[in-house]
């Protein structure tokens, strides 16, 4: 079993449909939470950041993790065109420089 | 604002030819560099790790090394090519020593070996 387990989809959505995006993993140590966007071609890019559980929001975007069930999700709202793209969860524990521990990513299409 | 920098985009080699990938990053000082290999739907794999100039941690045994010769430049090489080696390559930086500092990706460089 994967330490962190993410849908490779592809998933295809209307534009202005809320997307759902989500990783579930089994290391208990795992405190700190990120998603990363990837555009074709191009490096991951940061989106979200979190520590422990909890919600965080940042415009458009809402990041949920859910430590008891060891499952994390990230919201999309009024999705766009733009937001098309793969998308990768990612998590470290919090000691020392353990490393990020990756999803292998959900590839999004959104629809005009 | 930092920014990190890779080079080259994309690179052809053939079998058995060297290779080096340049990375530096700009705009902060004493960071965690990172080189990792991005396999189509096999996530992200972590080659190599350092934490300061000349610190260098392997993390998958291969026919690849990096080096780390000035504080905010990180290397990597490889002598003789394998075909195995073709993917996607990009360098990270993180700073502090605990796990609350996310990871910032480079544009990655693409490297087919023929």
């Amino acid at each position: 079993q994967k330490e962190v387990e993410q849908d490779p989809g592809p998933l295809s959505v209307p534009e202005g449909a809320i997307v759902s995006l989500n990783c579930t993993y089994s290391n208990s140590a795992f405190q700190y939470f990120m998603w990363y966007r990837q555009y074709s071609r191009k490096g991951p890019e940061l989106l979200m950041y979190t520590y422990s559980s909890g919600n965080k929001e940042d415009g458009r975007f809402t990041a949920q993790v859910d430590k008891s069930s060891k499952y994390i999700s990230l919201f999309i709202r009024d999705s766009q065109p733009s937001d098309s793209a793969t998308y990768l969860c990612a998590m470290r524990p919090n000691f020392g420089n353990e490393k990020l521990t990756f999803g292998t990513g959900t590839r999004l299409t959104i629809i005009p | 604002s930092q920014t990190i920098h890779q080079w080259p985009a994309t690179l052809v080699q053939p079998v058995g030819s060297p290779l080096s990938l340049e990375c530096t990053v700009e705009g902060t000082s004493n960071p965690n560099l990172y080189w990792y290999r991005q396999a189509a739907g096999r996530g992200l794999q972590l080659l190599f790790y350092s934490v300061g100039i000349g610190q260098i941690s392997s993390e998958v045994p291969q026919n690849l090394s990096a080096s780390r010769p000035q504080d905010r430049q990180f290397i990597l090489s490889s002598k003789k090519l394998l075909l195995s080696d073709s993917g996607f390559y990009l360098c990270a930086w993180s700073v502090g020593q605990k796990g609350n500092s996310p990871l910032h990706f480079g544009n990655g460089t693409r490297l087919t070996v023929t």
